[in-house]
């Protein structure tokens, strides 16, 4: 099966900074999501596209964005980090995820 | 509003057998049972999914209820590699449905 490669792959930002995850995909799959996992937590989800220049909210969108370019890549925005949005995020095309994104915000 | 229910943990040795349940009793009848698991600084792996089949590949075997209200994700000789959080999870039909994560259930495995 095709790869989900997130980039980076782990990130320091300061507080009220910009930050991009980026996320691509091979295989061409129309359905791509971003998760974030808080440590001992499960995974919760923030966008989805199921198109390129189209997004949705999941289930806890606030404070971020989500960008579909292209059909292979989905970018995840904070516009303006905060200590909160601290935790490892996780992007996934069909049944298959990343590697992960581990974000610390100070 | 987790529709499925899982132990938090379970625990077995190298080369068992380890059968790890889920109930889901309210599941709708367009809803396929996957499950996950997930190692620490790791992704959620993709393992398995059903309708209402058993069904089994080179990671496990599932065992669906005749009623779909539970199914059992089941795991032989199992190897130190295999140590992880298990997720039970239900996904609408369609490639497009999102999937909703819960704490799911840690299996550790001994030498």
């Amino acid at each position: 099966e095709a790869a989900v490669t997130q980039s980076p792959r782990s990130k320091v930002a300061v507080t009220g900074g910009k930050v991009t995850l980026s996320c691509h995909q091979t295989n061409n799959h129309d359905y791509m999501y971003w998760y974030r996992q808080d440590t001992g937590h499960g995974l919760r989800l923030i966008h989805y596209s199921y198109v390129a220049d189209s997004t949705e909210k999941g289930d806890i969108p606030d404070g971020y964005k989500a960008s579909r370019p292209s059909q292979e890549n989905f970018s995840l925005i904070l516009e303006l980090a905060s200590l909160s949005q601290t935790a490892v995020y996780f992007c996934a095309r069909k049944v298959f995820f990343g590697k992960g994104t581990r974000l610390t915000v100070v | 509003d987790a529709k499925t229910t899982q132990p938090d943990s379970m625990e077995s040795t190298e080369g068992e057998t380890v059968h790890l349940p889920c109930s889901h009793a309210t599941i709708s009848g367009n809803e396929y049972i996957y499950w996950y698991r997930q190692v620490p600084l790791q992704g959620p792996e993709y393992v398995t999914h059903g309708l209402q089949q058993n069904t089994t590949n080179s990671m496990a075997f599932l065992a669906i209820a005749s009623d779909r209200k539970s199914s059992t994700l089941i795991l032989t000789h199992v190897s130190l590699r295999d140590a992880a959080v298990y997720h039970c999870i239900l996904r609408s039909q369609g490639t497009g449905s999102k999937l909703s994560f819960g704490k799911g259930a840690k299996l550790t495995v001994s030498p």
